[in-house]
């Protein structure tokens, strides 16, 4: 595809369950940022990947969120013991440079809901 | 902290102009862009500005004073498609997009 895509589209958790959330960036794009957005508010960055490399995870709300890029294309966001302060929707971007200093455009996918009952 | 302030609703007719404002206050400045997001969708990209100044792109264009923390986005000859929120975002001086709560425009026929 030429976009962004994430999946699930929709999740439902109950409080306590793990879950993960994928991304599938534009190829080739070499940065990899993840975001939480609950309803009626902007994004909040959670973590930004360079290749594979996690540069920054100073966004992540507490050690039960972790993510990875092993392969610097595919992340997935994993949530384990999910708390009902989890729900929002999370969405990948990803920009074809890695110079995080650059103005680089960032491509967003359609997010993840993540309902926790 | 850092804050960034925009209007949470906004209602235009069609076919008018209109401004959409913000004001930012971050540990340093690197840009700030501006992203269109319609319900449900994912923010897309309409502009980034870095120097005090206007850019004009189409029927959008956005301003930016530095000095004073602010930027506009004006959008002419507004058509009901138009009708999302707008978000602003300011790349501070660690590189992250802080970003507002966006502001919802409504065009009426």
């Amino acid at each position: 595809g030429a976009g962004v895509s994430q999946s699930p589209r929709y999740k439902v958790a109950k409080r306590g369950q793990d879950v993960a959330l994928r991304c599938d960036p534009i190829s080739g794009h070499v940065s990899l940022f993840w975001y939480q957005q609950a309803l009626g508010q902007g994004p909040e960055f959670l973590t930004y990947f360079q290749n594979e490399a996690q540069l920054d995870k100073s966004g992540l709300p507490s050690d039960r969120f972790f993510a990875e890029r092993p392969e610097g294309s595919v992340s997935t966001l994993k949530i384990q013991r999910t708390q009902q302060e989890d729900s929002a929707v999370y969405l990948c971007a990803s920009s074809l440079e890695g110079d995080r200093g650059a103005p680089n455009e960032q491509f967003f996918g359609p997010g993840t809901r993540l309902t926790v009952l | 902290g850092q804050n960034i302030d925009q209007p949470t609703e906004m209602t235009a007719t069609e076919g008018a102009i209109v401004q959409i404002n913000c004001t930012y206050q971050t540990s340093g400045f690197n840009g700030l862009f501006w992203y269109q997001q319609h319900a449900g969708e994912a923010p897309t990209f309409l502009s980034y500005n870095v120097l005090d100044g206007l850019e004009e792109k189409g029927r959008f264009s956005s301003f930016l004073s530095r000095s004073k923390g602010y930027s506009y986005l004006l959008l002419k000859e507004l058509q009901m498609k138009d009708s999302a929120s707008y978000l602003c975002a300011v790349l501070d001086s660690n590189y992250q997009l802080i970003w507002g709560a966006g502001t919802k425009l409504i065009i009426k026929p």
